[in-house]
């Protein structure tokens, strides 16, 4: 049974771009969620997502963030016009229902 | 979510036992315990949660306090590739679901 998976594991973008992250739930997860750990800080929410629905955002920056969890595919972090202060790890989790979460290994995001 | 409060570091020997205590004074009754550990810059892994009695499984035991104000997360034989962040986190399991506060943890460093 694959865990989470996300990719790119590394990306690269210069001020303005987009990022585009994905996030695979493990098999049989509903239930996405996707944190940010800022270089030395300790990891935050984001937003919770159920496939065609989102859940809780509270966690989600106001502009240039969007998230989504189709019916089919993975679930896609979105970040408009990036800049520096959005390099960052971001992580996706997913749960069967209301369980433990598990977490895959991250997205590592470098806006030069 | 009640908060949860962890020393910031300890030291433990390898192949002893490691115990990092954990306080929640303000938890309330349908409020889990869970634990999770980051390994350097990869994704937390759950290792256990419990509500109040005390649990075990093959990477760790919890033991919760008859007060479930604190509680003790224990790792019988500590290795060097248990060399991690240790987060303790206090959850209520809604219909909605729940995200993951996560505090500053305690920096566990296994010595040889």
């Amino acid at each position: 049974n694959a865990g989470v998976m996300q990719n790119p594991r590394h990306l690269v973008r210069r001020r303005g771009q987009e990022a585009r992250l994905r996030c695979s739930p493990m098999k049989g997860h509903s239930h996405v969620y996707w944190y940010r750990q800022l270089p030395e800080e300790g990891l935050k929410f984001m937003v919770y997502l159920q496939k065609e629905n989102i859940i809780d955002e509270s966690g989600m920056p106001k502009e240039r963030f969007s998230a989504e969890f189709p019916k089919e595919g993975p679930s896609i972090l979105r970040i408009q016009q990036v800049v520096r202060g959005d390099s960052a790890a971001y992580f996706c989790a997913s749960s069967p229902v209301l369980n433990e979460q598990y977490f895959g290994p991250g997205t590592r995001l470098t806006v030069t | 979510d009640a908060k949860t409060t962890q020393p910031p570091s300890m030291d433990c020997a390898e192949g002893r036992a490691a115990n990092l205590p954990c306080n929640h004074s303000t938890i309330s009754g349908n409020e889990y315990v869970y634990w999770y550990r980051q390994i350097h810059s990869q994704g937390p892994q759950y290792i256990i949660h419990g509500l109040k009695n005390n649990e075990t499984n093959e990477m760790a035991s919890l033991i919760i306090t008859e007060d479930r104000k604190s509680s003790t997360l224990i790792l019988p034989h500590a290795t060097l590739r248990d060399t991690a962040v240790y987060y303790c986190i206090v959850r209520g399991v809604k219909a909605a679901g729940n995200k993951l506060t996560f505090g500053g943890g305690t920096r566990v460093l296994v010595k040889p």
